[in-house]
């Protein structure tokens, strides 16, 4: 059974840092990773996807990364700023799966003015 | 009005209440979702229809029953609920189950309480 775990679960900057979100996954045989962002109390946006072929996307200040051998995926953000605060949830597709979504628990940001 | 919607946006109810869940996608999509948050969870599939078929159901408790009328709209009737069942319920929807390149389309979600 896959499972995917975010490190860390919470993670507090202040404005203007670059950082690191991770994500790892147990099984590597995916269709594709992606990286939504949710705010308090709503749905999600989808920000990344990355198909099983590539090794990274990049939009604006982010750039995700896949490595599907080893089961990890980083997302980076750049020059982090306070309305990027949110929960971010790293979520696979399984090959077996159809396009059924398997989710982390997500990492929590808070970047402070 | 534009991508998926929700309504209503809060819902209180007590275990013994019968209510439904509304979820509306705008986008022309063939499949949609219902997912299940809860607190220091990850999110969890309950349902998926493709073509208003159903597709997925994640042995999910008969108290949930789902509806999909048309492509367009999907609903959650809920009854006779646990506590344990209160969280946020989201609605997604994508072109088809089948699109792996495709992502989904998330509504803002059900907060659920029951009591």
């Amino acid at each position: 059974k896959q499972e995917v775990t975010q490190i860390p679960a919470a993670l507090s900057v202040p404005e203007g840092e670059n950082l690191v979100l991770n994500c790892s996954f147990t099984d590597s045989a995916i269709y594709n990773l992606q990286w939504f962002r949710q705010d308090p109390g709503k749905g999600l946006t989808s920000l990344l996807l990355i198909q099983s072929s590539q090794r990274e996307q990049t939009s604006g200040r982010l750039n995700a990364s896949l490595d599907k051998s080893s089961g990890r995926s980083t997302l980076y953000i750049a020059a982090s700023q306070p309305g990027d605060s949110a929960t971010y949830l790293c979520a696979v597709i399984p090959s077996t799966s159809g396009s059924r979504l398997t989710f982390g628990e997500g990492t929590q940001l808070t970047v402070n003015p | 009005e534009t991508g998926v919607t929700q309504t209503p946006r809060h819902l209180v109810m007590g275990m013994t209440n019968k209510k439904s869940l509304k979820c509306e996608q705008h986008l022309g999509h063939n499949a949609m979702y219902w997912y299940k948050q809860s607190a220091k969870k990850p999110l969890e599939l309950m349902f998926v229809y493709n073509f208003k078929e159903q597709t997925e159901n994640n042995s999910v408790p008969s108290r949930f029953s789902p509806e999909c009328p048309n492509s367009s709209h999907l609903f959650l009737h809920l009854h006779t609920l646990q506590p344990e069942d209160s969280a946020l319920y989201l609605c997604a929807s994508s072109q088809d189950w089948g699109l792996t390149q495709e992502t989904q389309y998330f509504g803002p979600g059900t907060r659920l309480l029951v009591l």
